[in-house]
């Protein structure tokens, strides 16, 4: 089993659609989990960060982590097309530079005007 | 700006042809990373340094080389590239600092195919 699994996509959703992403993994040692955004032909870029268990909202972007799951999701309310890009999961154990970042493979959302 | 550069963007080169991918950036960050990205395994780390002439290996690091002289650059080598290396490679930058949140900083990306 991977450490991070995400679904492979792609997806495609309507303008203003609530889209759900998600990654499950297999380490309970992570604890910081963060979800970064690619857009085609850059690098990726940091969106959301949460720390343990909880929530976090940030405009229309809601990141929850459920480490008694092992599962995380990125919520995009009111989606617009925008938004269309790819969304990476990652996680890591500890804090610091030096603890490895793990990423999920990357789901692709198109997000149809 | 404060950014993360790499150069080339794009290269196509033959096997066993050396070849050096530069990266720099300009947010005197301790800490500088190469992953590549393929197509169905995501983004894996090839090198790594925590600071000037420190360096180890991440999850993928045969064929490839890694120097840090000085803290802004890092040039990812690969001495006898191979079509397997065909990929596409992104630098990234960080600060060392105990938050968890330390964000990763990534370049543009370099397409490289070795034919």
């Amino acid at each position: 089993q991977k450490e991070v699994e995400q679904d492979p996509g792609p997806l495609s959703v309507p303008e203003g659609a609530i889209v759900s992403l998600n990654c499950t993994y297999s380490n309970s040692a992570f604890q910081y989990f963060m979800w970064y955004r690619q857009y085609s032909r850059k690098g990726p870029e940091l969106l959301m960060y949460t720390y343990s268990s909880g929530n976090k909202e940030d405009g229309r972007f809601t990141a929850q982590v459920d480490k008694s799951s092992k599962y995380i999701s990125l919520f995009i309310r009111d989606s617009q097309p925008s938004d269309s890009a790819t969304y990476l999961c990652a996680m890591k154990r500890s804090a610091g530079a030096n603890s490895k970042l793990t990423f999920g493979k990357g789901i692709t959302l198109s997000v149809r005007p | 700006e404060a950014q993360v550069t790499q150069n080339p963007r794009y290269l196509i080169t033959v096997t066993g042809k050396k070849l050096t991918v530069t990266c720099s950036q300009n947010m005197n960050h301790e800490y500088m990373s190469w992953y590549r990205q393929d197509p169905g395994l995501g983004l894996r780390q090839i090198y790594y340094s925590m600071n000037v002439e420190v360096t180890d290996k991440g999850d993928v690091p045969e064929g490839y080389k890694v120097s840090r002289k000085e803290k802004r650059n890092f040039p990812l080598i690969l001495e006898s590239p191979s079509p397997n290396q065909t990929s596409l490679y992104f630098c990234a930058s960080s600060p060392t600092g105990l938050a968890g949140d330390n964000e990763q900083f990534f370049g543009p990306g370099t397409r490289l195919t070795v034919l």
